[in-house]
């Protein structure tokens, strides 16, 4: 069964600062990686999707990378802002099945 | 284009009774996921519906079930609801095996 792990559960960081969040699963057959932001308790929220034949992909202030091989993702936030402070998420879909096995997330504060 | 809604928001419910929420997918989806969100276990697959079949389904009771309609509107259904039941649940739509975008999510209280 694939397992998703996010290590650091939590970070605090002041702004500007430049960060990365960390994403392993044990098992490299995956379809696609996705990572969310979550607000606290709000549903999710897409930042950015990676294709398994993709290495990396980004959307402004967000840059996110896959190495299948190794089972890892990161997420790379620069310039961080207070408005960057939520959960972040990722998620693996497998290449049987439309089903998202999610990390525990990690918890982002970025202080004024 | 409108996002994923649910409804209801919010719900309180006494054990033992059941409840139905409800999740219309963005126009287009064809892929409605349902998904519980507690504090001890994180987000954990239910099932996941396309063009109104049951493709996936999580390991949770069968007193938890789901269906999905012509219009690729779904509803999940849990009977004799237990304590333990409480928690966000969250519905994500997507193309078949592509970007899933998520509702703001149903809050069920069991008391």
């Amino acid at each position: 069964k694939q397992e998703v792990t996010q290590i650091p559960a939590a970070l605090s960081v002041p702004e500007g600062e430049n960060l990365v969040l960390n994403c392993s699963f044990t098992d490299s057959a995956i379809y696609n990686l996705q990572w969310f932001r979550q607000d606290p308790g709000k549903g999710l929220t897409s930042l950015l999707l990676i294709q398994s034949s993709q290495r990396e992909q980004t959307s402004g202030r967000l840059n996110a990378s896959l190495d299948k091989s190794s089972g890892r993702s990161t997420l790379y936030i620069a310039a961080s802002q207070p408005g960057d402070s939520a959960t972040y998420l990722c998620a693996v879909v497998g290449n049987t099945g439309n089903q998202f096995y999610f990390g525990t997330g990690t918890s982002l504060t970025v202080i004024p | 284009k409108a996002g994923v809604t649910q409804t209801p928001r919010y719900l309180i419910k006494t054990r033992g009774q059941q409840v139905t929420l409800s999740c219309s997918p963005i126009s287009g989806h064809r892929s409605v996921s349902w998904y519980q969100q507690t504090p001890g276990q994180g987000l954990q697959f239910l099932f996941e519906y396309f063009s109104e079949t049951q493709r996936n389904k999580g390991n949770f009771p069968g007193r938890f079930s789901g269906r999905q309609f012509s219009n690729s509107r779904s509803e999940m259904n849990v009977s004799t609801l237990e304590l333990g039941d409480s928690a966000l649940y969250l519905c994500a739509s997507s193309l078949a095996f592509s970007e899933q975008f998520f509702g703001p999510g149903t809050r069920l209280t069991v008391l």
